[in-house]
């Protein structure tokens, strides 16, 4: 069956500090690849989103993500956190049949604590 | 604030019992997909709508169902509810359903079974 594996479950960085959050899929296919920020009692947000083109993207809040195909693998980064970046992040998947079905795939999330 | 609405916001109620989740999506958009957020399994993908009709099932429960309406407004129906479906119940619209579309993600519902 198809997983969306995020490696970390909580992190801690401090303030400054560079993160990087792992993001790896299993399926072998046409895939478009999202990122969704959940700050603490919100809901789902947009980070940043790969469909084609540039494997390098750049989302809000200065993250960016790189799709590397050979590794199947997604992984979020941010050179410099804030504390505002308290949050937790989910990496998601959506295969593509031709666009007859969208319903993402999602990673177990990895929480993460800055500290001021 | 993504534009996709959901009522109630929270929603307490007994094992058992029935509840009708409701959600609106962004103007627009034909879209209507549910997700279920739990601490043990994660964010699972329910089912989903493409302008009133079915497209697509996930892990969705037999004593689940949805429906969305002409207004393109979906509802969730829980039913015989059990203390494990307890969980936060998201909704999220896109403009259709094809390879370039983005889903944006309503508020939730808190349901807590008792």
């Amino acid at each position: 069956a198809q997983s969306v594996s995020q490696h970390n479950h909580h992190v801690i960085l401090s303030e400054a500090a560079s993160l990087e959050l792992g993001c790896n899929y299993s399926y072998g296919g046409t895939v478009n690849l999202f990122w969704y920020v959940q700050y603490p009692g919100q809901h789902l947000q947009l980070l940043l989103k790969y469909f084609s083109g540039d494997p390098l993207v750049k989302g809000i809040k200065g993250f960016e993500a790189e799709f590397i195909k050979s590794k199947f693998s997604f992984n979020l980064r941010k050179p410099s956190v804030q504390w505002s970046d308290t949050a937790e992040y989910f990496c998601a998947v959506r295969r593509n049949y031709g666009g007859s079905q969208g319903n993402l795939i999602f990673g177990k999330g990895t929480k993460l604590s800055v500290k001021p | 604030d993504s534009g996709v609405t959901q009522t109630p916001k929270h929603l307490i109620t007994a094992t058992g019992q029935r509840v009708t989740l409701r959600c609106s999506p962004r103007s627009g958009d034909l879209s209507v997909y549910w997700y279920q957020q739990s601490l043990d399994q994660g964010l699972q993908f329910l089912i989903q709508y493409y302008n009133g009709e079915e497209r697509a099932k996930g892990n969705i429960l037999e004593r689940f169902s949805a429906q969305q309406f002409p207004d393109l407004h979906s509802e969730l129906n829980l039913s015989s509810l059990e203390l494990g479906d307890s969980a936060l119940y998201f909704c999220a619209s896109s403009a259709r359903t094809g390879e370039t579309d983005t889903q944006y993600f309503g508020p939730g519902t808190r349901l807590t079974v008792l």
